[in-house]
């Protein structure tokens, strides 16, 4: 079945540095890839929907120049998190579309933040 | 964004009991799917519904589209330990997915 890897798992960064975050479908292309944040105990909320070739469409009150997507290949979709504040930690998950399948919506594992 | 509205927001059950939580929404979603979330996991789908009154199984997992295509609901029949986890219900609308608040199951030996 479809497989999206996420990467790092965790990380930790000290504040104003900024952290990649990268998703990876392994075993189909994705024109269409979602980040979501989870904030603990918290659901999935939407962050951006990103697209391979172009501007990623970002949701109401998300910063686009904070959190800068980036998607150059049909496997590939990079989050970074821009002078990067403790009020950014949180888990970050993306999920992409096997476009083959009907409803091939598969998520990575997540990356858990923490900023200090 | 859309608001997907979860019940029950936790539930601690007996091993062997059978489970029941539900999603509604104010918005017409043309797929509902549910998902359940281990700790420091990202979700992982259990049963996707595409129509308007589907019923579909999976295991001892039944999940029904309602037919105002606002609500869907998730049974779990004869609980077991790993059931235990977080479970979102998800709307898709213009090939975006909106979550539910969320389910917390905990099962009791």
């Amino acid at each position: 079945g479809a497989v999206v890897s996420q990467h790092p798992s965790r990380v930790i960064c000290k504040s104003g540095t900024s952290v990649k975050i990268e998703c990876r479908s392994l075993d189909f292309q994705a024109t269409t890839m979602f980040w979501y944040r989870q904030f603990p105990k918290q659901s999935l909320m939407l962050m951006a929907t990103s697209n391979e070739g172009s501007k990623a469409t970002y949701e109401q009150g998300v910063e686009k120049d904070k959190f800068l997507i980036n998607h150059a290949s049909l496997t590939l979709s990079t989050l970074t998190v821009t002078s990067a504040h403790p009020e950014d930690s949180s888990f970050y998950i993306c999920s992409a579309r096997d476009p083959g399948r009907d409803y091939g919506y598969t998520f990575g594992s997540g990356t858990r933040l923490t900023v200090v | 964004g859309q608001q997907l509205n979860q019940s029950p927001q936790s539930m601690f059950i007996q091993e062997g009991e059978d489970v029941s939580m539900n999603c509604t929404s104010s918005s017409i979603f043309n797929t509902w799917l549910w998902y359940k979330q281990d700790p420091g996991e990202g979700p992982v789908l259990l049963i996707a519904l595409y129509k308007a009154g589907e019923l579909t199984s999976n295991g001892r997992l039944t999940a029904q589209f309602g037919i105002t295509r606002k609500d869907s609901f998730l049974n779990i029949s004869a609980s077991i330990p790993s059931d235990v986890g977080i479970y979102f219900c998800a709307g898709r609308l213009n090939n975006q997915f909106y979550f539910g608040t969320g389910t917390s199951l905990t099962v009791i030996p």
